[in-house]
């Protein structure tokens, strides 16, 4: 089945900070989504991104679909950054998610 | 405001009870659907509705039902329920038939005891 791999699985920075989170698939689909999770547990879509990049404040997102990845640049981190950030691709009707990557910032 | 109403936000069942999970959407869109986080697992998807009709189906449990009143409402019964059931339940909703955007609710927590 389809698997969606992100990575890290969790990180740790201090405010201010850079960060790159990875999103890896492994079969062939059409577009791609990244989500915020809140502590809470409630989704917040960032990029739908299909393809190249996009940005949005401090957040970037990459997509090269044809390699199957994507990527989500966090510049200047801070403390409310902190959650998971989720990974998806849809092959029309259907998203796959990935794991996601735990962030912490920390003042 | 929201755009997707999900309701209860939580809800505790005891084993082999029914449960009804609310969702409404406000966003005009077409298509609907449900998915599970169970704990330590990502979020999996469970069933597609486009127009009120069922597209897709990934739930291999009888037990959960979904049931679409009106076009912009998708509920979830699960019956005979069971403790392996407990999750976090999230609605979504987006433009069917296109590559767009999927826009989630805040989910329902059920805890099955």
């Amino acid at each position: 089945g389809q698997q969606v791999q992100q990575s890290p699985a969790s990180l740790v920075l201090q405010e201010g900070e850079n960060a790159e989170l990875q999103c890896n698939f492994s079969t062939s689909l059409n577009s791609m989504q990244w989500f915020y999770q809140r502590p809470g547990g409630s989704l917040v879509s960032l990029f739908y991104n299909p393809s190249g990049t996009k940005h949005s404040g401090r957040l970037t997102s990459t997509t090269v679909i044809k390699e199957r990845r994507s990527s989500l640049h966090i510049s200047s981190s801070q403390t409310t950054d902190s959650g998971t950030y989720l990974c998806a691709w849809s092959n029309y009707n259907v998203l796959y998610f990935g794991s996601g990557t735990k962030l912490t910032v920390e003042p | 405001d929201p755009k997707i109403i999900q309701k209860p936000k939580y809800l505790v069942a005891v084993t082999g009870s029914e449960k009804i999970l609310i969702c409404e959407q406000y966003l005009g869109h077409n298509a609907m659907y449900w998915y599970r986080q169970s704990a330590k697992k990502p979020l999996e998807f469970m069933f597609s509705y486009s127009y009120q009709k069922l597209m897709d189906n990934q739930t291999a449990s009888s037990r959960f039902q979904p049931q679409s009143s009106k076009k912009n409402h998708l509920d979830l019964q699960i019956t005979a329920l069971k403790p392996d059931d407990s999750a976090t339940y999230f609605c979504a909703s987006r433009h069917g038939g296109e590559n767009s955007d999927y826009t989630f609710g805040s989910g329902t927590r059920l805890l099955v005891i």
